[in-house]
């Protein structure tokens, strides 16, 4: 069965620090990665996503991440956090058309100014 | 436009009652689905429906019942509630022959 770690539970950082969060993936077959953010009270936005090419993925708000295969990894990173990024993160994953997401756990992000 | 709606948004209601989330998606999608979030933020499929028809049905008590009219609505109906269903329900949409899925804002279940 597919299953999504995100290692990070917590995270606290401060304004222009660099951000990494963590997604690890159980899956022996092509999965297709989105990262989803929550901001406080909102619904669920699409940050980015991975199906194929390029394993480096740019999305919005200045983030992206890496798809390592051998890894099983879908890292996401952004080189200087604002405090509006203060949100939650879910890693998720599914493996074709029509079928649901797993998600991992999210990460909470909170940015101090 | 909003592209995934729920109502309520909020809802509060003592246990035992029965209540009904309404999702409705205006994006042509085949595809429905119904999401779970505890109070610990995990994320978890409950139904999927496509084309008004039962895809996924993770183990989900049977006082929860999916009910599809037309492909742009999957209602979520629960029966006697209890104070463990109390969590954020999501409602998302996707295309056939798509990966992408678009989520509503969520319903917060609230059962006193």
């Amino acid at each position: 069965a597919q299953s999504v770690s995100q290692h990070n539970h917590h995270v606290i950082l401060s304004e222009a620090a660099s951000l990494e969060l963590g997604c690890n993936y159980s899956y022996g077959g092509t999965v297709n990665l989105f990262w989803y953010v929550q901001y406080p009270g909102q619904h669920l936005q699409l940050l980015l996503k991975y199906f194929s090419g390029d394993p480096l993925v740019k999305g919005i708000k200045g983030f992206e991440a890496e798809f390592i295969k051998s890894k099983f990894s879908f890292n996401l990173r952004k080189p200087s956090v604002q405090w509006s990024d203060t949100a939650e993160y879910f890693c998720a994953v599914n493996n074709q058309a029509g079928t649901a997401l797993i998600f991992g756990k999210g990460t909470t992000l909170s940015v101090s100014s | 436009d909003t592209a995934v709606s729920q109502t309520p948004k909020y809802l509060v209601t003592q246990m035992g009652n029965d209540k009904s989330i309404k999702c409705e998606q205006n994006l042509g999608h085949d595809t429905m689905y119904w999401y779970k979030q505890d109070s610990k933020k995990f994320l978890k499929i409950m139904f999927s429906y496509n084309n008004k028809e039962l895809i996924i049905n993770e183990t989900v008590p049977n006082r929860f019942s999916p009910k599809s009219p037309d492909k742009a609505h999957l209602n979520l109906h629960i029966n006697s509630l209890e104070l463990g269903d109390s969590a954020v329900y999501f409602c998302a949409s996707s295309q056939v022959g798509s990966v992408l899925a678009f989520f509503g804002q969520g319903t917060r279940l609230t059962v006193v």
